[in-house]
């Protein structure tokens, strides 16, 4: 059931200001790591991947860093927007267990300041 | 990317009665389905695994009497929520997927809430 006094870990930055969302994730064995972005009321929506051959991945405004040494996952946005504002979780999965199955992580709410 | 859409995106439904929520792949057929809950400000939770035409497959700690999952078509997997309870008022998402590690693409979640 739900926990009570539960909360996000919550981000504020400035409009225009760059943002890092850090997540640290829990199977050394996880190959495939995702970044959602989930505006309230609605599913996730997939920002950027990146696989465990990689250590950095660049999208749209968007970079994906990982650190397998210390199971660390991170997301730059750049010249952060009010549109940007949200929740992220970091996703990993296991290729080997042959299915798209995920684990999500924690989330982090981003909140942009006009 | 594909489409998947969940029906209806919000319900409520008096204590005793049970639900049914519906996952659609709309333009790509779906091998692998995925039922997810959300509880308020927290993550995801993976409930349940459906593949076509097989008996799902649930983690631990959900009880499958009770979370019904039906998945008789490439294209439409239900999740019913039988003799619901105010605690199994939650956001549920499910998500798609074409087959084994193939990108599975998430739909836009349902609502239930229990009175």
């Amino acid at each position: 059931g739900e926990s009570v006094g539960l909360h996000l870990p919550t981000l504020s930055v400035q409009e225009g200001d760059n943002s890092i969302i850090n997540c640290a994730y829990s199977n050394s064995a996880s190959d495939y790591f995702i970044w959602y972005k989930q505006e309230s009321g609605k599913g996730p929506q997939f920002i950027i991947d990146i696989r465990s051959n990689m250590d950095k991945r660049q999208g749209q405004r968007v970079t994906v860093l990982l650190n397998k040494t210390v199971k660390h996952l991170s997301l730059q946005i750049a010249a952060t927007q009010p549109g940007d504002s949200a929740v992220y979780f970091c996703a990993e999965n296991y290729s080997g267990a042959g299915s798209y199955q995920l684990t999500f992580g924690k989330g982090t709410k981003l909140s942009v300041i006009p | 990317g594909a489409v998947v859409s969940q029906h209806p995106s919000r319900v409520i439904c008096k204590s005793g009665t049970s639900v049914k929520i519906e996952c659609r792949s709309l333009d790509f057929q779906a091998t692998t389905m995925f039922w997810y809950r959300q509880f308020p400000k927290q993550s995801l939770m993976l409930m349940a695994t459906s593949n076509e035409g097989s008996k799902a497959t649930y983690e631990q700690g959900v009880e499958k009497d009770k979370f019904l999952i039906n998945h008789a078509s490439l294209t439409l997997s239900t999740l019913t929520v039988t003799s619901a309870h105010p605690e199994d008022s939650s956001f549920y998402i499910c998500s798609a997927s074409q087959g084994p590690n193939a990108e599975a693409f998430f739909g836009q979640g349902t609502r239930l809430t229990v009175v």
